[in-house]
C-alpha cells in the first residue's frame, strides 16, 4: 500500500515477555519516527531515524526498549521483559522532509501486558 | 511550565456553530507550528502548517501570536464530522523535544453534536 504499515495491530503478551512490533514506511521517506500514545495521552516520543545518521533514542523510556531501521526502511521495535506500564499504542511515522511538520503516521499496534 | 498545552476539553459544540481553541508554548524560539487532527482509535493526520501570517483553509483558520506565545484554530459552520482529538504540534529551534523538535501537545477533545 502507500501508506505506513504497522504490525501487528493488536498484541495481547504476558508480563515478562519480548515484543517486536514492525513498521513499514512509505517508500522513499528517510525519516522514520516511534511515538507510544496510552489511552487518553498525548504522543510520546520514542526514537528517531534519518537517513544513515545515528539515531535519537533519547525518548527510549528504559533499556528494554530498542529499535533498529534496517536498510533505510523497514523498522523493528524491540521491547524486552514487557511490564504492564509498556501497554499503549505504538505509532510509527514516516517523512520525507519536503513538508515541514508533515508526519504520515500508522494506524499503530496496540499493545496490551497482562 | 509544560512545553506545550492545550484545554483537554471536551468541547461540546451544536452543529453549525463556530468552535476555536487554543495551544500554549514555552519556548519562544520555537520556529513552526502545526495542527494534526486524530480521529478516535485513528492515528494522527496533518490537519494544516501554522504561518505567521495566519492562514486559512476552507471553514478553517489558524492564526500564531508569537507575542503571548500561542496558536489558535477556529472552525466555521462546525459539522459532526469534525468531531475529533485536534493535536496542537511544535517545533523548537533545540532537539530536547524529540525528534527533528516536534513537540506535540495532549490534544483537544471536540464534540460537535447534531
Amino acid at each position: 500500500g502507500a501508506g505506513v504499515s504497522q504490525s501487528p495491530s493488536n498484541k495481547v503478551t504476558e508480563k515478562g515477555k519480548d515484543v517486536e512490533l514492525r513498521c513499514d514506511p512509505i517508500s522513499g521517506h528517510t525519516a522514520l519516527y516511534w511515538y507510544r500514545q496510552s489511552l487518553g495521552q498525548g504522543l510520546e516520543f520514542l526514537i528517531y531515524f534519518q537517513g544513515n545518521s545515528a539515531p535519537d533514542k533519547s525518548g527510549l523510556p528504559s533499556d528494554r526498549f530498542s529499535a533498529e531501521r534496517t536498510g533505510g526502511s523497514v523498522s523493528t521495535l524491540t521491547i524486552q521483559r514487557t511490564q504492564q506500564e509498556d501497554s499503549a499504542v505504538y505509532l510509527c511515522a514516516s517523512s520525507s522532509g519536503r513538508r515541514a511538520g508533515e508526519l504520515f503516521f500508522g494506524e499503530g499496534s496496540r499493545l496490551t501486558v497482562l | 511550565r509544560k512545553e506545550v498545552e492545550q484545554d483537554p476539553g471536551p468541547f461540546n459544540v451544536p452543529e453549525g456553530a463556530t468552535v476555536a481553541f487554543n495551544c500554549t508554548y514555552s519556548n519562544s524560539a520555537s520556529q513552526s507550528f502545526f495542527w494534526y487532527r486524530q480521529d478516535c482509535r485513528k492515528e494522527p493526520k496533518l490537519l494544516m502548517s501554522v504561518y505567521s501570517s495566519g492562514n486559512e483553509d476552507g471553514r478553517f483558520t489558524a492564526q500564531l501570536n508569537r507575542a503571548s506565545q500561542y496558536i489558535s484554530l477556529l472552525i466555521r459552520d462546525s459539522k459532526l464530522s469534525d468531531s475529533a482529538t485536534y493535536l496542537c504540534v511544535v517545533n523548537p529551534r533545540y532537539s530536547g523535544g524529540g525528534a527533528d523538535g516536534l513537540t506535540f501537545g495532549k490534544g483537544t477533545h471536540l464534540i460537535i453534536q447534531p
